[in-house]
């Protein structure tokens, strides 16, 4: 069973640079594409990016410019960072696997991270 | 970059009462469409896969149906559990895009 768990180290002043790990037990991060995903309070999802196949991404258009995923597979866990953030920013971010680049099907349990001075 | 539009938005739905929920694709993406629930506080949780195709665990009320770009979940005989908004998603194009969802309340 593949487990995912986000962590990282709350809030985060506006301008600064947001950064999240999500650690993968039960599977391995060299199959498989691994995304970040994110849900401001009371919003819609939102697909980031995601990371495959020793260290090939894709990212959202709206956020590329900002936007770095990056994997650790002695660890096996894969990072977000999104720089230059603002208030938009603060939402609730999901880690998830998607088996062969179609549907999301583990999750983690989401981390909120709040973007405030 | 492919945008995806469900209706209705809510629907207040009785017990037992059959739940329809459609998704517009803005181009033609096949079957690659599928189907979340997410319940207050969750992480979304995938109930078909490739338009029509159950998910193991997944209740059999729940089905899917289309392709192209016009796409139906179905829940037949709502189960006060099924409250929750329900988003479809598309893995044909990048970037990969969602619905706006549709939240289901029973009434």
């Amino acid at each position: 069973q593949v487990q995912l768990q986000e962590s990282g180290p709350g809030p985060v002043k506006p301008s600064e640079t947001l950064s999240l790990t999500c650690t993968v037990s039960g599977g391995s991060l060299s199959y498989s594409y691994w995304n970040w995903i994110r849900q401001p309070p009371g919003q819609g999802l939102e697909w980031i990016g995601y990371i495959i196949n020793r260290g090939s991404t894709k990212y959202n258009p709206s956020l590329k410019s900002r936007v770095t995923i990056s994997d650790d597979t002695s660890k096996n866990h894969f990072s977000l960072r999104l720089s230059s953030v603002t208030a938009a920013d603060t939402a609730v971010y999901y880690c998830a696997r998607s088996h062969g680049g179609s549907h999301f099907d583990y999750w983690g349990q989401g981390t909120l991270v709040i973007v405030s001075s | 970059e492919i945008v995806l539009t469900q209706s209705p938005d809510f629907q207040s739905v009785t017990p037992k009462e059959k739940v329809t929920i459609t998704c517009r694709a803005s181009q033609s993406i096949g079957d690659h469409l599928h189907w979340y629930q997410q319940k207050p506080d969750q992480s979304p949780k995938v109930l078909i896969k490739y338009a029509s195709q159950s998910i193991s665990g997944v209740p059999s009320r729940f089905s899917g149906s289309g392709s192209g770009t016009e796409f139906t979940l179905t829940i037949d005989s709502l189960e006060a559990e099924d409250a929750a908004t329900y988003y479809c998603h598309q893995s044909s194009g990048l970037p990969r895009t969602f619905g706006q969802g549709t939240k289901v309340e029973i009434k």
